[in-house]
């Protein structure tokens, strides 16, 4: 069963603390893995979009990498502006179905 | 160039009641997704249409439904509204097979 899950659910950081935000998917044939930031009460924001293992995205202080199983959002040097919930999404070679994961809500604390 | 606009912002029913929500894609896009994202919880797919046809539907019952209409932009419709159908419904288009959804602000619905 195709399946995303993002890790870890919340996450609080100092304003300059770098970390890194995980989704590890499962698809039967990945067409491409996509990077999005939700602001609340609005709609989700496009940022990367991935297709094969190896390949890295860069804006500004975001990072976003791939692998087989997982990709990472590397921030670094986050401001609170950067608070938002990131989340992740997969799309398979058949069909044209996206699956999302439940987020990751980053707080970044001044 | 525009985005997605959703149309309306916000909405209160009350629950046995009929809603129709409004989605128009970015110029050039042909697919038009629906999800509905409860309080807290992920963006659960409704319905994908493309080119005036629907192409694929998630788990939800016969009560949500729409439609795409020539110019590609789309209604969703929900008969007799529940209470847990209180959400943020949100569109989203992309060009057909080329991956990135783009999404609307949502149109959030409270059930009464």
């Amino acid at each position: 069963e195709d399946q995303v899950t993002q890790s870890p659910e919340a996450l609080r950081l100092q304003e300059g603390e770098s970390s890194s935000l995980n989704c590890s998917y499962t698809v039967s044939g990945l067409r491409g893995l996509f990077w999005y930031r939700q602001d609340p009460g609005k709609g989700p924001e496009f940022l990367f979009t991935l297709y094969s293992a190896g390949e890295e995205k860069e804006k500004e202080r975001l990072k976003a990498t791939l692998t087989k199983k997982e990709s990472f959002l590397h921030i670094t040097a986050p401001k609170p502006e950067d608070s938002a919930t990131y989340l992740c999404a997969v799309q398979a070679r058949t069909g044209n179905q996206f699956y999302f994961g439940t987020g990751t809500s980053l707080t970044v604390i001044p | 160039e525009a985005g997605v606009t959703q149309s309306p912002t916000h909405l209160i029913k009350t629950r046995g009641q009929q809603v129709t929500l409004r989605c128009s894609p970015i110029s050039g896009h042909t697919s038009v997704y629906w999800y509905q994202q409860a309080l807290g919880l992920g963006l659960q797919f409704l319905l994908w249409y493309d080119e005036g046809e629907e192409r694929n539907r998630g788990n939800f019952p016969p009560r949500f439904s729409g439609r795409q209409f020539p110019n590609y932009s789309s209604e969703l419709n929900v008969n007799a509204l529940e209470l847990e159908d209180s959400a943020l419904y949100l569109c989203a288009s992309s060009r057909l097979n080329t991956g990135e959804l783009f999404f609307g602000e949502g149109s959030r619905l409270t059930v009464l």
